[in-house]
C-alpha cells in the first residue's frame, strides 16, 4: 500500500535522546525526508537522506536508513524543550510526497 | 522562514460556499504543490503546478481546482465547501537540487491557511 507509518507519540526526558521511527513503502525511493511542525505552524524541513546512504549526521540529528527493512529513524541528541513538535517522515512518489501521520514528541522536565 | 507566503492565515466559511487560497512561491521556484492537512494527520497531496500547468493530482474531487500564474504564484479554489474540507491547507514550492549522483526536489512550505467550514 501507500502508507508511511509512524508511532503517534514519543515522550522523553529533557537531555535524553529521542528516537523517532518510520516505515516507508517504496524501496526505490531515492531520498527520504524528516519534517518538523510546531503548533500552529507550517512544515520545516529538518533533514533528508539519499538512499545510497545508511547514516547522516547533522549536529544533534542523526538519520539512520535501513533499506532492506524500509525503516528510517531520526535521533535527536540532548533533547530540549524547543524540540517539542510533531515530526513527519515523507517519501517522494512521482511528483508528490507521501507522509506519515506524524509523531508528537513530548518533553518531560 | 522559507520565503513561501500564503493568504489568508485563517478563514471561516459555511457549507456550500466557495473559497480561494493564495500562495506566493519562493523566488526562482517554478513548481507549486498544494496539500490538505486535517487535524492530527499528515498532509495529503491535492495537486501540483509546473509552469502554469497541472502536473499531477491526488485523490481529490474536481471541486478542488487550481491555477498557477506567470510569476509562479498559485491559487487553490474549492467549490461547494463541505464540513470535511476544514483543514490546514499548505502550499509548497520546489527547488531541484542535485548531489552525490542523486537528485531530489526540496519542497519549501508556507505557514498554511487554516480553513474552517461551518
Amino acid at each position: 500500500g501507500e502508507d508511511v507509518e509512524q508511532s503517534l507519540f514519543l515522550s522523553v526526558r529533557e537531555g535524553d535522546s529521542s528516537v523517532i521511527n518510520c516505515t516507508y513503502t517504496d524501496s526505490s525511493s531515492t531520498y527520504l525526508y524528516w519534517y518538523k511542525q510546531e503548533p500552529g505552524a507550517g512544515l520545516q524541513l529538518l533533514t533528508y537522506i539519499f538512499s545510497n546512504m545508511d547514516m547522516k549526521q547533522d549536529q544533534r540529528l542523526t538519520v539512520l536508513l535501513n533499506k532492506k527493512d524500509k525503516h528510517l529513524s531520526l535521533r535527536i541528541a540532548d533533547t530540549q524543550t524547543g524540540d517539542s513538535a510533531i515530526y513527519f517522515c515523507a517519501e517522494p512518489l512521482n511528483y508528490q510526497l507521501i507522509w506519515g501521520a506524524g509523531t508528537k514528541l513530548i518533553i518531560k522536565p | 522562514e522559507t520565503g513561501v507566503t500564503q493568504s489568508p492565515t485563517h478563514l471561516i466559511k459555511t457549507r456550500g460556499q466557495q473559497v480561494t487560497l493564495r500562495c506566493s512561491s519562493q523566488s526562482g521556484h517554478n513548481t507549486v504543490s498544494w496539500y490538505q492537512q486535517a487535524l492530527g494527520q499528515g498532509p495529503q497531496f491535492i495537486f501540483q503546478y509546473y509552469r502554469e500547468e497541472e502536473n499531477g493530482r491526488g485523490n481529490f474531487p474536481p471541486r478542488f481546482s487550481g491555477l498557477q500564474f506567470p510569476n509562479y504564484s498559485s491559487e487553490l479554489n474549492v467549490n461547494a465547501l463541505e464540513l470535511d474540507d476544514s483543514a490546514l491547507y499548505l502550499c509548497a514550492s520546489s527547488l531541484h537540487v542535485s548531489g552525490g549522483g542523486l537528485s531530489y526536489n526540496e519542497q519549501f512550505f508556507g505557514p498554511g491557511t487554516r480553513l474552517t467550514v461551518l
